[in-house]
């Protein structure tokens, strides 16, 4: 069975500039979430999906971070303009039945 | 509110020691409880979980047990290898995810 697929898993950008990473989840798996992970902490939830609906987003910083998820499969989470605090792992997960299957990460520098 | 607590690390063991790595939670109604765990440059793997009190996961040699009565979900292994070396999140999960802030295992041998 084919894993959380994310994508790029390394960029670097300058503060102001955008960026746009993408997952696909595992095939059947309604619920979709992207976490941050910074140095040396847990992950912290941006934003849950339940198919192509927002579950909860109420910790994504919403004047800079949008996501989206067409058609309830793919998703994209997008930062403009990007800060220097955006630095982090930005982790993609799917669930079935109350277990988190987590991509592989797509790492941010903002310089 | 639902919120994990876990040990600080770094944690510095020799090959074949005894591990434990603390966790302790707050939740309403009955979570589940999870060990998650990242190896360098990777995303994070499911370890074990457990989903009712009283219910032990294990995998890979690693245990923990859900004890309601201390709010406690404590990782361990009994020998230690290399290969273990890690950071390992502990999670419960209510009406969403919530992690610990990782515990760092370096094994030397």
């Amino acid at each position: 069975e084919a894993g959380v697929a994310q994508s790029p898993r390394y960029k670097i950008i300058e503060k102001r500039q955008s960026v746009a990473f993408w997952c696909n989840p595992i095939s059947g798996h309604a619920t979709l979430y992207w976490y941050q992970q910074i140095l040396g902490q847990g992950p912290k939830l941006l934003i849950q999906f339940q198919n192509n609906g927002v579950v909860d987003d109420s910790q994504l910083p919403k004047d800079r971070f949008s996501a989206e998820r067409l058609k309830g499969v793919d998703s994209t989470l997008k930062i403009q303009p990007a800060k220097l605090e955006d630095s982090a792992v930005y982790l993609c997960a799917s669930s079935l039945e109350r277990e988190l299957f987590f991509g592989e990460g797509s790492r941010l520098t903002v310089l | 509110g639902n919120s994990v607590t876990q040990m600080e690390g770094p944690v510095t063991l020799s090959e074949e020691a005894f591990l434990t790595i603390n966790c302790t939670y707050t939740a309403t109604g009955y979570p589940s409880l999870f060990w998650y765990v990242q190896y360098p440059g990777e995303g994070l793997q499911l370890l074990l979980k457990a989903t009712k009190a009283d219910d032990k996961g294990s995998n890979k040699g690693f245990e923990a047990t859900y004890r309601k009565e201390t709010t406690s979900f404590h990782l361990e292994k009994g020998s230690v290898q290399v290969s273990d070396s890690a950071v390992y999140f502990c999670a419960l999960s209510g009406n969403q995810f919530y992690f610990g802030t990782g515990t760092s295992l370096t094994v030397i041998p």
